[in-house]
């Protein structure tokens, strides 16, 4: 199984400022990777597919990049909407499996 | 738009069994594969299964495999999960998505908790 590895488990930061998530896979997945936002009590919203193509209807503040073991979501100016849980997702291999997350606080 | 209501969460004794539906609305539901995910209160997300167009293939998460069934039927436009032998980690809420790779959107989820 692979294994996806996000960090800062945790990351505190202001509005206006710029964010980024990184999120590591334990052996190549290619760019078959896609980032989700979470808030709380509500389901799953995809931002992100194939490492860098924005979902519909997703802000152009929010890009992805990498291939093979390394990805970032970058987040460019944080917005009050933004604060949430994140998590990056490989699709490869007939198997799908998810990190653990990053949740992004309000400093 | 594009809509999955999920039902069918209960709380349940371990052992027990449950079946969960998604009905689907606002695309051509038998084009797209489908796909269930769950979450476990406080914790991250895992994929449970997904299903082909047609339902002719299917594929589900090792911690599942044997124990659920993922179907589909496309004349009701709905999506279904038979869970049987269930146990105490498999209470979550339970997700159904559109699509198999880029999952989109998801339901809102539908509350499974396996307890004695």
């Amino acid at each position: 199984e692979i294994v996806m590895t996000q960090s800062p488990g945790t990351l505190s930061m202001s509005p206006g400022e710029r964010a980024t998530l990184s999120c590591r896979a334990s052996q190549s997945v290619d760019s078959n990777l896609a980032w989700f936002q979470q808030k709380a009590g509500q389901a799953p919203r995809l931002l992100i597919y194939d490492a860098s193509t924005r979902a519909t209807g997703i802000p152009a503040r929010f890009s992805g990049s990498g291939s093979g073991t390394e990805f970032t979501l970058i987040i460019s100016s944080l917005q009050s909407e933004d604060f949430a849980v994140y998590y990056c997702q490989h699709y490869i291999n007939w198997s799908i499996t998810f990190g653990q997350g990053t949740r992004l606080d309000i400093k | 738009q594009v809509q999955l209501v999920e039902s069918g969460g209960d709380l349940v004794k371990p052992g027990g069994s449950l079946r969960l539906s998604c009905a689907a609305s606002g695309f051509t539901f038998s084009d797209f594969y489908m796909s269930w995910f769950r979450q476990a209160p406080g914790k991250g997300l895992e994929w449970v299964s997904y299903i082909d167009i047609r339902g002719s293939s299917t594929n589900y998460a090792d911690s599942v495999k044997g124990r659920f069934t993922i179907s589909r039927d496309d004349g009701k436009n709905s999506l279904f999960l038979q869970m049987n032998s269930l146990r105490v980690e498999d209470t979550a809420v339970y997700y159904c998505a559109k699509g198999h790779t880029m999952t989109s959107p998801w339901g809102q989820g539908t509350l499974v908790t396996v307890s004695s």
